[in-house]
């Protein structure tokens, strides 16, 4: 079975923080993704990558930033933590091909005060 | 743009009944795919059935089978013989076919399952 393991279930972070958010897969999946999940609003696409050191912004990448050195890892950096940014994120990854699904991992439920 | 939507913020449903979550999406593409996934409560969103749109027989998975109706743009999820553990937040997910494409999501519904 795929894995899609995220660093942290929860996180406390503190106003003006740079908080990193780690995802790692072991499937050797080219895709990853990185999504924030807010109640009423579903799921909503931050950044994601292709291939290694490749990136591609989503729907709300502002204060977000990422990095994709090895293909398992695809990190997610809140550059100055807000408290706006209070939220569940996902990883998920997934084979190159168009109808192979995403497998997500467990989401870390991050709190900035 | 595509986008998708789930018009029931909560349905509810008692065990053994059948229940029909709705979706539709709305795009321009002639090739892509339609996905429902499940989040059960504090545990990890999971695939539950997906659909080719060049198919025109609708996918089921056990219990769990989808309405295509490609030229309405309509896509339920029923989900047969409920079960407590089918009580999960489930997103009605679009997918394009060609080129390098992202899921489109959308809000969910959660579904309530009652003894």
């Amino acid at each position: 079975d795929v894995k899609v393991t995220q660093s942290s279930r929860y996180l406390v972070k503190r106003t003006g923080e740079k908080v990193f958010l780690e995802c790692v897969q072991d499937m050797d999946h080219e895709n990853m993704f990185w999504y924030r999940q807010d109640p009423g609003l579903g799921l909503r696409l931050i950044y994601f990558s292709y291939d290694v050191k490749m990136k591609e912004k989503g729907d709300i990448p502002e204060g977000y930033s990422v990095s994709r050195e090895k293909k398992e890892r695809f990190s997610l950096i809140l550059e100055s933590a807000s408290t706006n940014q209070t939220s569940m994120y996902l990883c998920a990854s997934s084979l190159s091909r168009a109808w192979q699904p995403q497998h997500f991992g467990d989401g870390t439920r991050l709190s900035i005060l | 743009a595509q986008t998708v939507t789930q018009s029931q913020p909560e349905m509810s449903v008692q065990e053994a009944e059948t229940v029909t979550l709705s979706c539709t999406y709305d795009t321009s593409e002639s090739d892509y795919y339609l996905f429902w996934y499940k989040q059960p409560p504090s545990r990890q969103m999971i695939l539950v059935i997906r659909q080719e749109a060049y198919k025109q027989q609708n996918a089921t998975e056990n219990r769990f089978s989808v309405n295509f109706q490609k030229a309405a743009k309509s896509f339920s999820l029923k989900i047969s013989d409920s079960q407590l553990g089918d009580a999960a937040m489930y997103f009605c997910a679009y997918l394009k076919g060609s080129g390098y494409s992202t899921l489109t999501f959308g809000k969910g519904t959660m579904l309530l399952v009652s003894p």
